[in-house]
């Protein structure tokens, strides 16, 4: 299957710091990427969509000027938590859609475990 | 927009036993129905997915069927292993667009040896 990889795999930082997370398609081009939060022992919420070469689409609730992302490439796409605080404490995955056998399917980034102090 | 309910939100089996996961959604025009397996910490895999023009499809010890009328599918899982202790996540979308599935709320599934 095609892989995603996600780094950091894990970040402390101090409040008011910003922190980039980047998701990277290795083995396939993706035009669309997004963005999830995951809280213990929750389900995934979607953040944003992410678009090769413009701008990302947020889900209702999502502040924007918070969760700055940008997708430069076919294979890359960043989340930058801008100003975190510890409420912005949270697992957060990426993923990317690629087609197998002409459907499309979703392969997860291994996600990045955030905490601030 | 599109509502997915999972049950049960954990399930515990004895090792050999079957595994049921029901979701249900609400969306009618939803047509690809994937299943994620997620151990704690890290990343959803994709472990089985069923398309709307189909009922039922299995690999191997897993299954999921569908029922577009009652807008209900299911996982099941045949001869549980301890390996299979995991959260599962169930998920709707229309399959051009797998990327904004809305996901179930998850089942925590314990095999016990």
């Amino acid at each position: 299957g095609a892989v995603v990889s996600q780094h950091p795999s894990r970040v402390i930082c101090k409040s008011g710091t910003s922190v980039k997370i980047e998701c990277r398609s290795l083995d396939f081009q993706a035009t669309t990427m997004f963005w999830y939060r995951q809280f213990p022992k929750q389900s995934l919420m979607l953040m944003a969509t992410s678009n090769e070469g413009s701008k990302a689409t947020y889900e209702q609730g999502v502040e924007k000027d918070k969760f700055l992302i940008n997708h430069a490439s076919l294979t890359l796409s960043t989340l930058t938590v801008t100003s975190a605080h510890p409420e912005d404490s949270s697992f957060y995955i990426c993923s990317a859609s690629s087609y197998s056998s002409a459907n499309e399917k979703l392969f997860f980034g291994s996600g990045t475990q955030l905490s601030v102090l | 927009g599109e509502n997915v309910e999972q049950h049960p939100s954990t399930l515990s089996v004895q090792e050999g036993d079957s595994a049921v996961i029901k979701c249900t959604y609400s969306d009618s025009a939803s047509n690809y129905f994937p299943w994620y397996k997620q151990e704690l910490g890290k990343r959803p895999q994709l472990i089985i997915d069923i398309r709307s023009n189909v009922g039922e499809k299995k690999d191997q010890r897993i299954a999921v069927t569908l029922n577009k009328t009652a807008k209900h599918f299911s996982l099941h899982i045949t001869e549980t292993q301890p390996e299979d202790s995991a959260v599962y996540f169930c998920a709707a979308s229309i399959d051009t667009n797998a990327g904004k599935s809305t996901f179930g709320d998850g089942t925590t599934l314990t095999v016990k040896p």
